[in-house]
């Protein structure tokens, strides 16, 4: 199985600042990796697939890069409804499997 | 406009079975792969499994800790997705949720194969 390993676990950050979540993967994925966005008690919602392609209708204060084994989420200009966990995941081999998340409070 | 909606949850005994349900509007379910992901409390994501769509035979995949006690179906006319939980552990207490892939039609490239639709989840309580 491939190892998703995500990094910090949690950050405290402050309105406006520019945090960046990194994911790396036990085995090379090519860009096979998406993004997710969970709120509390809600289901998760897509940011970024492709490592580097924003969802229709996802703020441009999201983007994400990265290729083979090293991925990163950035989100620029933190706002309070951006308190959320968010997950790496790879979709190129099974069994898919996501990164622990990163608690992200503001 | 897309939509999942979960059923089926709630609190069963160690052993026994569960199916959850998961409705899906807006699109046809049968064009695309179809999967389960679950949450247990206070944890991260966890793949369960999928099915393929119609013009692949609706094939299955499953994570080791459910193979061969989980089972993923559809039923087309019903546009829905179930998930048949079998020999139900403590350990598979979780909320469930149903998400589609967003490639469709006879092939699925891993470019495409990212989940663009979640449902809003049902827990499932394994417990005496």
């Amino acid at each position: 199985d491939i190892q998703m390993t995500q990094s910090p676990s949690s950050l405290s950050a402050s309105v406006g600042d520019r945090v960046t979540i990194t994911c790396r993967t036990s085995q090379g994925i090519s860009n096979n990796l998406a993004w997710f966005q969970q709120k509390p008690g809600k289901a998760p919602n897509l940011l970024i697939y492709g490592a580097s392609t924003l969802q229709s209708g996802v703020p441009s204060k999201f983007s994400g890069s990265g290729s083979g084994t090293y991925f990163t989420l950035t989100i620029s200009g933190l706002q309070p409804e951006d308190l959320a966990t968010y997950y790496c995941q790879q979709h190129n081999t099974y069994p898919l499997t996501f990164g622990g998340g990163t608690k992200v409070e503001i | 406009e897309v939509q999942l909606v979960e059923s089926g949850g709630g609190l069963v005994q160690p052993g026994g079975s569960l199916r959850l349900s998961c409705a899906a509007s807006g699109f046809t379910l049968s064009d695309h792969y179809m999967d389960w992901v679950r949450q247990a409390p206070g944890m991260g994501l966890e793949w369960v499994g999928r099915t393929r769509n119609k013009a692949n035979g609706y094939t299955t995949e499953y994570a080791a800790s459910v193979k061969g006690r989980f089972f993923i179906s559809t039923d087309d006319s019903r546009n829905s997705l179930y998930l048949q939980m079998n020999r139900l552990r403590t350990e598979d207490t979780a909320v469930y949720f149903c998400a589609r892939a967003h490639c469709s039609g006879a092939t699925c490239p891993w470019e495409e194969d990212y989940f663009d639709n979640w449902g809003q989840g049902a827990l499932v309580t394994v417990s005496s």
